[in-house]
């Protein structure tokens, strides 16, 4: 079973300013790890994934994540962040294929505010 | 080319009756899989289901259940309503099995039991 854990369930950042969002799982199989994003009344969209190769991985909209195996984190940064950044974050994991189910497990979520 | 479709956006129950939403996947996708996303529990995997089979079911009460059609549509039900089941509930479409790297996601029916 795998397990996410966003340490933070409100960010307020002022705008232009940097920011990350904290992401930690636990699994016992490997995972691939997700960021999604959700405006207000809306489903969710994809921001970026690790699948595997380089630890860094970059996104849309100007985010980029850097994958820890040692210290299970998957981090979130935006070096200098919009008012339309303002949203909710979802960190997620699935495990890798042949390790049986692919559903995707999501933490709690981090809401971001960006203030003017 | 169309994303998730998901009917009605919103909609309201009383206690007790039932109630059946619907998700279109993208165009080609054969995989759709069911969430339920609450303030108090955050996002939770419902089911999964490919070439009209279910592949995967989370942790919910039989009261929960689902169905996949030829055309890849597919609807899930409650029985039952409880107020509790008051929820955003997400469908996500993906080419094939297993290919949840490539998921996408509906924007949701708002469901609310009075």
């Amino acid at each position: 079973a795998q397990s996410v854990t966003q340490l933070d369930s409100q960010v307020p950042v002022f705008e232009e300013a940097p920011v990350e969002l904290r992401c930690n799982y636990s699994s016992s199989v490997s995972v691939y790890l997700f960021w999604y994003v959700q405006y207000p009344n809306q489903g969710l969209q994809l921001l970026l994934k690790y699948l595997s190769g380089s630890t860094l991985v970059k996104g849309i909209n100007g985010f980029e994540a850097e994958f820890n195996k040692s210290q299970t984190s998957f981090h979130l940064r935006k070096p200098s962040v919009h008012i339309s950044d303002t949203a909710e974050y979802f960190c997620a994991v699935s495990p890798y294929s042949g390790a049986g189910s692919y559903q995707l497990t999501f933490g709690k979520g981090t809401k971001l505010s960006v203030i003017p | 080319k169309a994303g998730v479709t998901q009917t009605p956006r919103y909609l309201i129950k009383t206690r007790g009756q039932q109630v059946t939403l619907s998700c279109s996947p993208i165009s080609g996708h054969r995989s759709v899989s069911w969430y339920q996303q609450t303030p108090g529990q955050g996002l939770q995997f419902l089911f999964e289901y490919f070439s009209e089979t279910q592949r995967n079911k989370g942790n919910f009460p039989g009261r929960f259940s689902g169905r996949q059609f030829s055309n890849s549509r597919s609807e899930m039900n409650v029985s039952t309503l409880e107020l509790g089941d008051s929820a955003l509930y997400l469908c996500a479409s993906s080419l094939e099995y297993g290919t949840v790297t490539e998921a996408f996601f509906g924007q949701g029916t708002r469901l609310t039991v009075v």
